[in-house]
């Protein structure tokens, strides 16, 4: 069982620089979350998916976007890199029903980005 | 604001003994509160949630606490072994429509465990 899988596990970015950290499941999760771990900080929560085609933001959405074409992918965009992007990301999957409000989420390892 | 504070931030204790961690949350309304454990390079894993009407729960060697009234859980760990060694991570969940949870999380204690 894969579980989540984040790809890459590290990068270091150029100020202004673009990339997609990428984010799959394989357990049929109908929600999917990206969270940035701050050192001394709380996750936060950047955006979120309900279900393919539907995206909402979070509490940190500003410098990010994401999309959900497929149940199993939800890859996060960094267009214009900038320092206060450097963080952890982590990528997570939860499976939610109707009346049901007490989803685990499964988190993927993380990706630890630096933008310099 | 809603906020889940942590205590101790870090805490150092010796293998075999038994330790408590504390989180203190102002989260309202209130859903449920979830423990989860960190290992350092990975993602967090849900070791258990509770809510309001649950006052505890245990996992094994770990079992959590809740206080509603208070806003108080705590964490003890039992017959500690070098593989607790981690971050644990206190969070609350706000009442939510179908599936929208909002939760907030707290900043950690991280716990090492020395042979």
């Amino acid at each position: 069982n894969a579980g989540v899988t984040q790809t890459p596990k590290f990068r270091i970015l150029k100020i202004g620089q673009s990339m997609t950290l990428q984010c799959a499941q394989d357990m049929n999760h109908n929600y999917m979350y990206w969270y940035r771990q701050d050192p001394g900080m709380g996750l936060k929560l950047i955006y979120y998916s309900v279900g393919a085609g539907i995206t909402d933001k979070g509490e940190v959405p500003n410098g990010y976007n994401v999309s959900r074409s497929t149940t199993e992918d939800f890859p996060l965009r960094l267009e214009l890199a900038a320092p206060s992007q450097t963080s952890v990301y982590f990528c997570a999957s939860s499976y939610s029903r109707q009346g049901a409000f007490l989803n685990i989420q499964y988190f993927g390892a993380g990706t630890r980005l630096s933008v310099l | 604001k809603n906020q889940v504070e942590q205590s101790p931030q870090s805490l150092i204790i010796l293998e075999g003994k038994n330790c408590t961690l504390q989180c203190n949350y102002t989260v309202s309304p209130f859903s449920n509160l979830r423990w989860y454990k960190q290992d350092t390079g990975r993602g967090p894993v849900s070791l258990t949630i509770m809510t309001f009407s649950e006052n505890t729960k245990s996992n094994g060697r770990y079992t959590a606490t809740l206080d509603a009234d208070t806003k108080q859980s705590s964490l003890h760990i039992t017959a500690s072994q070098l593989s607790d060694s981690a971050s644990y991570i206190c969070v609350v969940s706000l009442t939510s429509n179908f599936g929208n949870e909002k939760l907030t999380f707290g900043t950690g204690t991280r716990l090492t465990i020395i042979p």
